[in-house]
């Protein structure tokens, strides 16, 4: 079975900073890799997803991340935080087996942006 | 389009009390889940439906039931409540099984 994981469980940041959130995942074949976001209060949103194609992909927000098929990972970038930006971050995998089309989730990472 | 729905939003539970859990998708999607949400812990699937008329076990379904009514609607229903099943429970619905849509979520408190 895949596992996901989120190297960062907490991290506090002042605003402009750069923000770089580690995920790695523990499947060998075709994977399907996903960031969510949840707002305090809220339910889980897209922010970016990556299917095939460019390992560099955009989400929304001005947030990116780069797949690294060597490495395992799909780590989240933004340039420049705000405060808004506090939220907890979710990788998600969805591998390709024969038990159907199941993401799995990362345990999450808590992000705090301080004015 | 009001996308997933989930009712209720809170609910509060006595040990040994049963309830059922709504949701209901009007994005004609073929797959539905059921995750519960734990601090610490991410989300744990506990049960999917891969098409109308399929159900089956994610990763902790013990002491819960599902059924899918139609294409629209995936229930989970709690038999016999405990003290652990205090959760955050959030269905999604999936065109394709990747991609995932969530509902607002369901708190509840078993005592």
């Amino acid at each position: 079975a895949q596992s996901v994981s989120q190297h960062n469980h907490h991290v506090i940041l002042s605003e402009a900073a750069s923000l770089e959130l580690g995920c790695n995942y523990s499947y060998g074949g075709t994977v399907n890799l996903f960031w969510y976001v949840q707002y305090p209060g809220q339910h889980l949103q897209l922010l970016l997803k990556y299917f095939s194609g460019d390992p560099l992909v955009k989400g929304i927000k001005g947030f990116e991340a780069e797949f690294i098929k060597s490495k395992f990972s799909f780590n989240l970038r933004k340039p420049s935080v705000q405060w808004s930006d506090t939220a907890e971050y979710f990788c998600a995998v969805n591998a390709f087996t024969g038990g159907g089309n199941k993401l799995t989730f990362g345990t999450g990472t808590q992000l705090k942006v301080e004015l | 389009n009001a996308g997933v729905t989930q009712t209720p939003k809170f609910q509060v539970l006595k040990t040994g009390q049963s309830m059922t859990l709504q949701c209901a998708q009007d994005m004609n999607h073929n797959s539905m889940y059921w995750y519960r949400q734990d601090p610490g812990m991410g989300l744990r699937l506990i049960y999917y439906s891969a098409s109308e008329g399929t159900t089956d076990k994610g990763e902790v379904p013990n002491g819960y039931n599902v059924s899918r009514l139609n294409k629209r609607e995936f229930s989970l229903r709690l038999e016999s409540a405990a003290p652990s099943q205090t959760s955050v429970y959030f269905c999604a619905s999936s065109p394709r099984g990747n991609e995932q849509f969530f509902g607002p979520g369901t708190r509840l408190t078993v005592l």
